[in-house]
């Protein structure tokens, strides 16, 4: 399976700021999605981020709240702008290999509090 | 359309004792199903997942989870709780394998002493 890092693991944010979140795999995988967890709650998917393309978002999510680039087949990243407490969520990176495209991988997740 | 039912967002069990999350599913096709666990503060972890091969899948940690089309669940079982298996349980389920993937609410597994 792939390893996945999310950087910042935690953040603490004003509101009205932006968060970026990194997240970077090991190997090059075919799909990197982006998912919210709200506290107590499951997981809902944001966006499919695209290489080279702009990401396909979800229901209720828009691209000028959730801004994602993807660069390359290993890296992409989310932006949280203009946050509001109802941000506050675990933001997490999921991806599904080259190989293997059965089952999607997770990272660590991104804490993030607004003020 | 696909959907996912956990049953029991809480569930209690005496360590030693027999684990039984319950997940029912719903698909216009023969679904790919994942349960994930979640442990405090940490992402989520492929427990096992089932593709249509055998109905009864084995995974980590001693678990497993049975396919039954019938009944469309895929409950997943432990024989013996033990106090590191308190976690948060995610059943999935996706008609493109790893792709478009839902989640259920979770059922958060508290283990006791």
């Amino acid at each position: 399976s792939a390893v996945i890092s999310q950087k910042p693991s935690r953040d603490i944010c004003q509101r009205g700021t932006s968060l970026t979140i990194q997240c970077q795999v090991d190997s090059q995988v075919t799909m990197m999605f982006w998912y919210r967890q709200q506290p107590g709650q499951s997981l809902t998917l944001i966006a499919t981020a695209n290489q080279g393309s702009e990401a396909t978002y979800e229901s209720g999510f828009v691209i000028d709240k959730f801004p994602i680039s993807r660069p390359n087949l290993t890296f992409s990243t989310l932006t949280v702008s203009n946050l509001s407490p109802e941000d506050s969520s675990i933001y997490l990176c999921s991806v599904v290999g080259q190989v293997n495209q059965e089952t999607q991988y997770f990272g660590p997740g991104t804490r993030l509090l607004v003020l | 359309a696909q959907s996912v039912t956990q049953l029991g967002s809480h569930v209690s069990v005496s360590e030693g004792a027999l684990v039984l999350l319950r997940c029912n599913y719903s698909s216009s096709v023969p679904p790919y199903l994942f349960w994930y666990v979640q442990y405090p503060n940490q992402g989520l972890q492929l427990l096992l997942k089932y593709t249509s091969a055998a109905t009864l899948v084995k995974g980590i940690n001693g678990f497993e989870a049975e396919f039954k089309k019938s009944e469309t669940s895929f409950h997943l079982t432990k024989p013996s709780a033990h106090m590191s298996d308190a976690a948060e349980y995610f059943c999935a389920v996706s008609e493109e394998g790893g792709f478009k993937t839902i989640f259920g609410a979770g059922t958060r597994l508290f283990v006791k002493a």
